[in-house]
């Protein structure tokens, strides 16, 4: 079934540790999105990709680093965790035509660094 | 740089009552609109778009390019209506930017 997957769900984790977390699609998407969500809060958008090998920067700055080297897989990736990075991480994809496409999101992956 | 703006947090109506949630947004080109939703316990999922301009669950919004707004309507608010809502807008191709949401809560 095509579906969009964020894995590990929920992570727990200690300061200077590297985490990647890991976002797959199986619906031949070409745009992909990390957003990252406080409980409650807005979506803030932290990197996007328009394809294989192009990835940008959102709108938040972020010291995660994010790369597309295949269609379906867009994993993002913190080299050394800290307190400040605990949140939920979103991932989602869309088609890149026609306009209105719908983003599909994953479940998200609740990071907590101690 | 785009923006969106949702200016109520939490919006409480009564079971049957008439729902507006605001939305309004910044940008400088053709703005794509749309309206998502997050029940509890889900994942966040479209509603409705405004390039469609259709009605789903009930619920409309129409763009207003002049007072650039997208307000989400709904005349008869129901009980599984609850949930938050966030207007987006996709700007320049690419991006995807988020409101900062609003909490519907609907009382019996």
């Amino acid at each position: 079934e095509a579906d969009i997957y964020q894995t590990p769900r929920y992570l727990v984790i200690g300061t200077g540790k590297k985490i990647t977390l890991e976002c797959s699609q199986t619906m031949g998407h070409d745009k992909m999105y990390w957003y990252q969500q406080d409980p409650g809060m807005e979506l803030h958008l932290i990197h996007y990709s328009y394809g294989v090998n192009s990835t940008e920067k959102g709108d938040l700055s972020s010291e995660s680093t994010v790369s597309r080297i295949r269609t379906e897989h867009f994993p993002l990736t913190l080299e050394s965790a800290r307190p400040s990075h605990t949140s939920q991480y979103l991932c989602a994809s869309s088609e890149a035509r026609p306009l209105g496409t719908e983003a599909f999101f994953g479940q998200g992956t609740r990071l907590t660094v101690v | 740089a785009q923006r969106v703006t949702q200016p109520e947090k939490l919006l409480s109506v009564f079971k049957g009552a008439p729902v507006e949630l605001k939305c309004n947004y910044s940008y400088s080109g053709s703005p794509e609109l749309f309206w998502y939703v997050q029940y509890s316990r889900q994942r966040l999922q479209l509603l409705l778009r405004h390039i469609s301009r259709e009605s789903i669950k009930g619920f409309t919004a129409d763009l207003n390019k002049g007072e650039t707004s997208f307000h989400l309507k709904k005349p008869f608010a129901q009980e599984e209506d609850s949930a938050m809502y966030y207007c987006a807008l996709g700007g320049g191709g690419n991006k995807l930017t988020f409101g900062t949401g609003t909490q519907l809560k609907v009382e019996l």
